[in-house]
């Protein structure tokens, strides 16, 4: 059964600090997924990542994935308010439920002046 | 191209009442899922599709029931509501294998069973 593990579940940050979100995954996967959601709103589609080493980035958001470890990172570079949010990791679920994503618990952003 | 649609937007319903969520996409996808999601618990399946006609549970099935006449459509029904399908669920579609990659949402549907 495939379990996704996120951490932190909280995170505080100051503005202009940087950190890294892990989400760690269980089984064999090539798809891994990260999502923002703001509250009361969907999931937004942050990366797609699909292969060994793949590293993408978008503003000040980069995002790796590691299959052999199952370790995926999110890195924030010089956090603002605008990133505040609740951030998801994702894994294509190739087992039982195919082709379903399963979710870690999500990463609560607060980023403060 | 509207992608995942999701309605109602916010329900809420007395204890024993039954209701569907309905849910339709319009990208041809083969995979269709429900997720609930609650404070603290990250995204839960309850049931998905791998195509018109086939449906299975996921993790959280039951008290809801699940059918997947067409391609597009794939509504969720709560039989009798109790109060501990207070969520918010959301509707997803993907496309595998085809060499599509992404994982599209409905914009959700905030329940409350009173």
């Amino acid at each position: 059964e495939l379990k996704v593990e996120q951490n932190p579940l909280f995170l505080s940050m100051q503005e202009g600090k940087n950190y890294t979100i892990y989400c760690n995954y269980s089984t064999t996967s090539d798809r891994l997924y990260w999502y923002r959601q703001d509250p009361g709103k969907s999931l937004e589609s942050l990366f797609v990542l699909l292969s060994n080493g793949a590293v993408k980035q978008e503003g000040r958001l980069m995002a790796s994935l590691d299959t052999k470890a199952r370790l995926s990172t999110l890195h924030i570079t010089a956090a603002v308010h605008d990133l505040s949010a609740t951030y998801f990791c994702a894994v294509m679920n190739y087992g039982g439920s195919q082709g379903n994503l399963i979710f870690g618990k999500g990463t609560k952003l607060s980023v403060k002046p | 191209n509207a992608g995942v649609t999701q309605t109602p937007k916010f329900q809420v319903l007395k204890t024993g009442q039954s209701m569907t969520l309905q849910c339709a996409q319009d990208m041809n996808h083969e995979y269709m899922s429900w997720y609930r999601q609650d404070p603290g618990m990250g995204l839960r399946l309850i049931h998905y599709s791998v195509g018109a006609g086939i449906t299975d549970q996921g993790e959280v099935p039951n008290g809801y029931n699940v059918s997947r006449s067409t391609t597009e459509d794939f509504p969720l029904r709560l039989l009798s509501a109790a109060p501990s399908q207070t969520s918010v669920y959301f509707c997803a579609s993907t496309a595998v294998g085809t060499g599509s990659t992404e994982a599209f949402f409905g914009q959700g549907t905030r329940l409350t069973v009173v």
